[in-house]
């Protein structure tokens, strides 16, 4: 299995600043015909189920907010939240999608305000 | 828009099968992979398998042995169900959309269920 593994396990950051959350893979996630890194980001607040904000390691679900992005090719990835808001607090979770037999996820990163 | 929901006994004794069914509504199942993942309390999401509406399957090693998932296309759902289980298969079950080559895009809001005697 690819296991995926998120750093830091939590950062409080204060409101308006950045947020930045590591995510590396086990092996490469890169699809080399296409290019694509199969690579996708969640969050996760209290109660609810993950919601899907980043997919192909960089590309933005519909309606997710411009402050958050992605980057990262091969084995890793960042997700960036440029300006702290309220509601952003929430767990955020890594995925792979390149190995289908085996879908794994990060371990999950806790993002509180300070 | 796509809607999913779960169902199933919230209370099952250890050594016996966990059953659950999922509901698609707002869209056809067909042409889609159609996952499980579980997440026990505090605890990070856990992929149990997914299912073609083919009735084609892919699941956890880990798991492997103890579940079965099956689809109805004409009542537009999907099931799981897990054998065997023990107290470390308390968790939240969600079902979730797996398009092909894609990211779980739509997430059902879960259940709880809680293995005990």
């Amino acid at each position: 299995d690819i296991v995926m593994t998120q750093s830091p396990d939590s950062l409080a950051v204060s409101l308006g600043e950045r947020a930045t959350i590591n995510c590396k893979s086990s092996q490469s996630v890169l699809y080399s015909s296409n290019n694509k890194n199969y690579l996708a980001w969640y969050q996760q607040k209290p109660g609810q189920p993950p919601k899907l904000l980043i997919y192909w390691a960089s590309t933005r679900e519909s309606g997710v907010p411009d402050r958050f992005s992605g980057s990262g090719s091969g084995t890793d990835f960042t997700l960036t939240i440029s300006s702290l808001q309220a509601e952003d607090v929430a767990v955020y979770y890594c995925q792979q999608y390149y190995s289908t037999l085996a879908l794994t996820f990060g371990g999950g990163t806790k993002v509180e305000i300070k | 828009q796509v809607q999913l929901q779960e169902s199933g006994p919230g209370l099952v004794k250890p050594s016996e099968t966990l059953s659950l069914t999922c509901t698609v509504s707002g869209g056809s199942i067909s042409s889609y992979y159609w996952s499980w993942i579980r997440q026990p309390a505090g605890k990070g999401l856990e992929w149990i398998g997914r299912i073609y509406t083919s009735g084609s399957t892919n699941y956890n090693p880990s798991l492997k042995s103890r579940v079965t998932m099956s689809v109805d296309t004409s009542k537009n759902q999907f099931s799981l169900k897990l054998s065997s289980v023990t107290a470390a298969d308390t968790a939240v079950y969600y079902c979730a959309r797996f398009p092909p080559g894609d990211a779980f895009d739509i997430w059902g809001q879960g259940t709880m269920v809680t293995v005990s005697s």
